[in-house]
């Protein structure tokens, strides 16, 4: 599986934009890419997926360049819920529900 | 509809002791994988099951054991209990079919070890 490398920390304000890179300089043919976010004591929260240029849902975008050795989660607008640990997987298709977590992305976002 | 539960949400035990957590999926989800999560290792993977076999396994001692039923529900079981086993303890459910299916997790077992 492909290891995933993410800033540690972030820290942003209430209603400006959040990014998180992560990089994936390994990631393989078969491999997609998932973004989880973790409050305190709950589990992880599926966020966003994608395998190639950009997807975007209610709550964020992924961003993909065309060689996908990295990628963006961009988080708009964010509030003092958004604070969380964020997590950037890479998992094979065939991989199943066998889910690699790195360290994370502790965001913090302060009024 | 229900999402993942896990029961019990909070555990007290011995030194050498044994525990069974139990995990129900949420319904029609046939794949259900266990997570250890430890402020020092992170999230770590267990194993998954998939209509009732083990389909991936993590690098866990052979104390870690599960199982899944007929109803997709699962059972994690932990023997010979140590103080470092001291976690929280994740399950997640999806569809099961390959290909980056989302995957939705229970809000945990904290198990503490004496």
């Amino acid at each position: 599986l492909a290891k995933t490398t993410q800033p540690i920390s972030m820290d942003s304000y209430e209603g400006q934009e959040v990014n998180i890179t992560c990089s994936h300089n390994n990631i393989a043919t078969n491999d997609y890419i998932t973004w989880y976010q973790q409050f305190p004591s709950q589990g992880p929260r599926f966020i966003i997926q994608g395998y190639k240029t950009k997807v975007t849902n209610e709550v964020a975008s992924l961003f993909i360049p065309a060689d996908r050795k990295s990628s963006t989660l961009s988080l708009p607008r964010v509030s003092l819920s958004d604070t969380a640990v964020y997590y950037c997987l890479v998992a094979s298709w065939a991989a199943g529900n066998k889910l690699t977590f790195g360290g994370g992305t502790r965001v913090l976002v302060k009024p | 509809k229900a999402g993942v539960t896990q029961t019990p949400r909070y555990l007290i035990k011995t030194r050498g002791q044994q525990v069974t957590l139990s995990c129900s999926p949420i319904s029609g989800h046939r794949s259900v994988s266990w997570y250890q999560q430890t402020p020092g290792q992170g999230l770590q993977f267990l194993f998954e099951y998939f209509s009732e076999t083990q389909r991936n396994k993590g690098n866990f001692p052979g104390r870690f054991s599960g199982r899944q039923f007929s109803n997709s529900r699962s059972e994690m079981n932990v023997s010979t209990l140590e103080l470092g086993d001291s976690a929280l303890y994740l399950c997640a459910s999806s569809l099961g079919g390959q290909g980056g299916t989302e995957a939705f997790f229970g809000q945990g077992t904290r198990l503490t070890v004496v």
